[in-house]
């Protein structure tokens, strides 16, 4: 069964500075990842969908897919403090199973 | 806009008590889902509907049961709850199971079993 990682557990950035997520998986032949923010007390909002090896950009925000290292990451171009929210990535293998979900990383965005 | 809607928000039910969670979507997925949120646990995935009456298991369907009578409509049931049932539930739906679609998540119900 797939395993998502996400490091570091928190990151603090201050507004305008970049900030970049982790996240690993276990079972490289995965072709379909996203990551997604929750806003505390709300719903889960999709930032980007990336399907290939590269790079993939949405606004501010940037996934970079490495499946070979088994890493996708997710960089917030000039973070705001409304940014500031747990950063989820999820792995989807069968779409029959829905999205495996690591377990996030809070940003917290200070002016 | 596309929505997914959660009811109730908020709810706090007595252990033994039947609880019933409702999702309903506007933008006629045919797939909808179930999951739950705990922490240091993340989210887990309850149950799947296809569509209408073609439902299947998650990772972790024990003690719930699902209902999907209308496409539009997605409904989480359990008889006789457990206080290891307070999370907070999350409903999704995406246009259909297959390729690269999209989860769209409603905010959640936060459920407290006393």
């Amino acid at each position: 069964q797939q395993k998502v990682q996400q490091s570091p557990e928190s990151l603090t950035v201050s507004e305008g500075a970049m900030a970049s997520l982790n996240c690993t998986f276990s079972d490289g032949t995965s072709n379909n990842f996203r990551w997604y923010r929750q806003h505390s007390a709300k719903g889960l909002e999709v930032l980007v969908s990336i399907f290939s090896d590269g790079e993939k950009e949405e606004g501010r925000f940037t996934a970079h897919l490495n499946r070979a290292n088994l890493h996708v990451s997710l960089h917030i171009r000039e973070p705001q403090p409304s940014d500031s929210a747990v950063y989820l990535c999820a792995v989807c293998d069968n779409y029959a199973q829905g999205l495996t979900f690591g377990l996030g990383t809070r940003v917290s965005v200070f002016p | 806009d596309m929505k997914v809607t959660q009811m109730p928000r908020y709810l706090i039910k007595r252990m033994g008590e039947n609880v019933l969670l409702e999702c309903g979507q506007d933008m006629s997925h045919e797939t909808m889902y179930w999951y739950r949120q705990d922490p240091g646990l993340g989210l887990q995935l309850i149950y799947i509907s296809y569509d209408v009456d073609s439902n299947s298991e998650g990772d972790i369907p024990k003690g719930y049961r699902v209902s999907r009578k209308k496409r539009e409509h997605f409904s989480l049931i359990l008889d006789s709850a457990k206080t290891n049932q307070t999370s907070v539930y999350f409903c999704a739906s995406s246009p259909n199971w297959g390729g690269q679609n999209t989860l769209y998540f409603g905010a959640g119900t936060r459920l407290s079993v006393l």
